[in-house]
């Protein structure tokens, strides 16, 4: 949906360097999500947001972190990039738990 | 930890064959969704199920949701090359959505 954004579409990066990926959304939601996406193996929960200052981890949360810079805007970070962390991320976001999930475009992430 | 399981992995199919997925949960879900990804797209929301035993239908599509809604059902019926794509369901628990690992759908004219 062009109501949730994400940017860089596509990155190549090394391995250990820092990169952030961004998600914003015009839909008003309090509840937003990244998710990565490896053939095979369907879509895993990074970390989620609630509100602003509200933000979990999801199964997968070792090597990343977020930032919910305001209610519109959710940041993910890795920190020192490795090879395996080379996927196919996601934003997602929801008006309540349980609701519809809204998708960005996705972030291809290649870590050499 | 919660798991939800789907098969199968792959299915090829005839244009105007039946398709079915199957998903599956470790423990009972709150409600289940399910999600159509196209080839380099993201995905794109179908349907949601809440109740015991529910059915719904979208026109050559119909889910169902198992009395103990711990698992459900995807089948499309006389297929199309438009339904070529990924399917997940995603099942919500515990505030958090559990998405199986996807059918991926390929229909030969």
């Amino acid at each position: 949906d062009a109501d949730v954004t994400q940017t860089p579409r596509n990155r190549i990066t090394k391995t250990g360097k820092r990169i952030m990926l961004e998600c914003s959304q015009t839909k008003g939601h309090d509840r937003m999500y990244w998710y990565r996406q490896d053939p095979g193996l369907g879509l895993r929960l990074i970390y989620y947001s609630f509100d602003v200052k509200d933000i979990n981890k999801g199964e997968i949360s070792d090597g990343y972190s977020v930032s919910r810079q305001a209610q519109a805007k959710f940041s993910l970070s890795l920190e020192s990039a490795i090879p395996n962390q080379t996927a196919l991320y996601f934003c997602a976001t929801s008006q309540m738990g349980g609701d519809t999930q809204y998708f960005g475009p996705g972030t291809r992430l290649t870590v050499l | 930890g919660q798991q939800v399981m789907q098969i199968p992995q792959y299915q090829h199919v005839q244009e105007g064959e039946d398709f079915t997925t199957y998903c599956n949960s470790s423990t009972t879900l709150s409600n289940i969704q399910w999600y159509k990804q196209r080839p380099g797209g993201h995905p794109v929301f179908l349907i949601q199920l809440v109740k015991s035993g529910e059915v719904k239908k979208q026109k050559r599509l119909t889910f169902q949701f198992g009395e103990a809604k711990k698992n459900s059902s995807l089948h499309i019926t006389a297929t199309q090359t438009t339904d070529v794509g990924t399917y997940f369901c995603a099942g919500y628990n515990f505030n958090k959505f559990y998405f199986g690992s996807g059918t991926k759908l390929n229909v030969k004219p």
